[in-house]
């Protein structure tokens, strides 16, 4: 398997602008996680889904901030509009249930000017 | 006070010494993450575990659940596991894991 794929894996844009971030999880796995890294913050949980279905996203920062899992296999991370406090390394992590190993992607850094 | 405090935060070792990374954590937990994160590099789950302790090559950890302390050990150390090490608590409900600030290791070679 190649692992989990995101994309871009950089990305740099103006603020206001809308960014999509995406993640393929590791086929099989049922668990998705987004997570946002910062040197202030460290590693947060934005948002996780179960079979596809949000299952908590209270550490969405704001409304600006929203996800999709359409599919088993696909996930996106939107910002509209972005601003430059976004700017970070957005994580996408998959996970077979809730006692399996958990897979990170390489992450999606991302500046916002 | 951090649910997750691991220490030290920074360590400098010559190669081939034995490194202990510690974690302590507050909550009751189902399970322990060890994580390592490269330079710029994405995140590799190094072990999950939930008692006793596992091994894999040169990396043992180690978790005490009644005392809520968790290691990491590295033998004969070297340069390329310089990185930083990261230990996550699962505390079993909404699936949300609590991260440590990191140890930054550095191994001169």
């Amino acid at each position: 398997d190649a692992g989990v794929i995101q994309s871009p894996r950089h990305e740099v844009t103006e603020m206001g602008q809308e960014v999509t971030l995406r993640c393929k999880p590791i086929s099989g796995h049922d668990y998705l996680f987004w997570y946002r890294q910062t040197m202030m913050r460290g590693l947060e949980l934005l948002i996780y889904f179960n079979n596809n279905v949000p299952i908590d996203d209270s550490g969405m920062p704001e409304d600006r901030f929203s996800a999709k899992m359409p599919n088993a296999s696909f996930s996106t991370l939107k910002i509209q509009p972005s601003e430059p406090r976004d700017s970070a390394v957005y994580f996408c992590a998959s996970q077979r249930g809730n006692t399996g190993e958990l897979f990170f992607g390489e992450g999606s850094r991302l500046t916002v000017l | 006070k951090n649910e997750v405090e691991q220490s030290p935060q920074n360590l400098t070792a010559q190669e081939g010494e034995f490194i202990t990374i510690n974690c302590s954590y507050s909550v009751g937990i189902s399970a322990l993450h060890w994580l390592q994160q490269h330079p710029g590099g994405g995140i590799v789950s190094l072990f999950m575990l939930s008692s006793g302790k596992k091994k894999h090559g040169r990396l043992i950890a180690t978790i005490n659940i009644q005392e809520k302390h968790s290691s990491l050990h590295i033998t004969a150390s070297h340069p390329r596991d310089s990185a930083v090490y990261i230990c996550a608590v699962d505390s079993g409900s909404a699936r949300q894991l609590t991260f440590g600030s990191g140890t930054q290791l550095t191994v001169l070679p």
